[in-house]
């Protein structure tokens, strides 16, 4: 079955830096994208971008561009998101996701989070 | 870019039905049949139980549906049970520099 593995919770300060990962299993990992959402505590869901884990081709949201890196490993199954220069608002749980077989959209397949913390 | 309209909250008895609306615009949800609903217990991932407006997932009870009219698509639950008691999304592709947006969220009381 598909799953996604995020890695775990962290604690950051201002201004650090943060690498989230997400172990995909279960699918040929290149045929599909992967996508990166966040929910800030009481807040609505938040695409930041998406990798291309064929072609490693990125497309990220304007309000992150130059803050995130979304990469991928290819032999590891594993997408990677960095999110730079962290400020308070920055706390968030952060998702990686996938699309269904087949979907023009919707995410059928989510991590289980991960959520990080910007305190100081 | 703009993010898409919803309640706040909607309640109801079991076994009633509701529905939820999620307003956008032509450039997103009036522009594209892409749009998706998601089904959020608190301390868990968003579960996708409709996708292109209408569309269920394998496993998604029949209970769920979806329509769109103009900008605004709608989420209708009927027979509500207990379970259904949750935080709505619906999110829609859009031709804005963000590809994707989300609504605010409705919060689902079965009373």
């Amino acid at each position: 079955q598909v799953q996604l593995m995020q890695s775990g919770a962290e604690v950051k300060k201002p201004g650090a830096s943060v690498n989230v990962s997400c172990k995909a299993s279960g699918y040929t990992f290149t045929r599909f994208a992967i996508h990166w959402v966040r929910q800030a505590p009481g807040q609505r869901l938040e695409w930041m971008g998406w990798i291309n884990t064929g072609d490693g081709n990125t497309k990220y949201s304007q309000k992150f561009q130059g803050r995130v890196t979304i990469t991928r490993d290819t032999v590891a199954n594993t997408a990677y998101m960095e999110l730079n220069s962290l400020t308070f608002e920055d706390t968030a749980v952060y998702y990686c996701a996938r699309l269904g077989p087949g979907y023009t959209n919707g995410w059928a397949y989510w991590g289980q989070g991960t959520l990080f913390t910007v305190s100081s | 870019q703009s993010a898409l309209t919803q309640p706040a909250s909607v309640s109801a008895s079991p076994g009633q039905s509701i529905t939820i609306s999620c307003t956008g615009t032509s450039g997103d949800v009036g522009g594209y049949n892409y749009v998706s609903w998601y089904q959020q217990h608190p301390g868990k991932a968003p579960k996708l139980v409709l996708y292109d407006v209408s569309n269920r997932p394998s496993g998604v009870s029949n209970r769920f549906s979806g329509s769109k009219s103009g900008n605004t698509a709608s989420l209708t639950i009927s027979g509500l049970q207990a379970e259904d008691e949750a935080e709505y999304y619906c999110s829609s592709y859009t031709s804005e520099t963000i590809p994707w947006v989300f609504g605010g969220g409705t919060k689902l009381t079965v009373l």
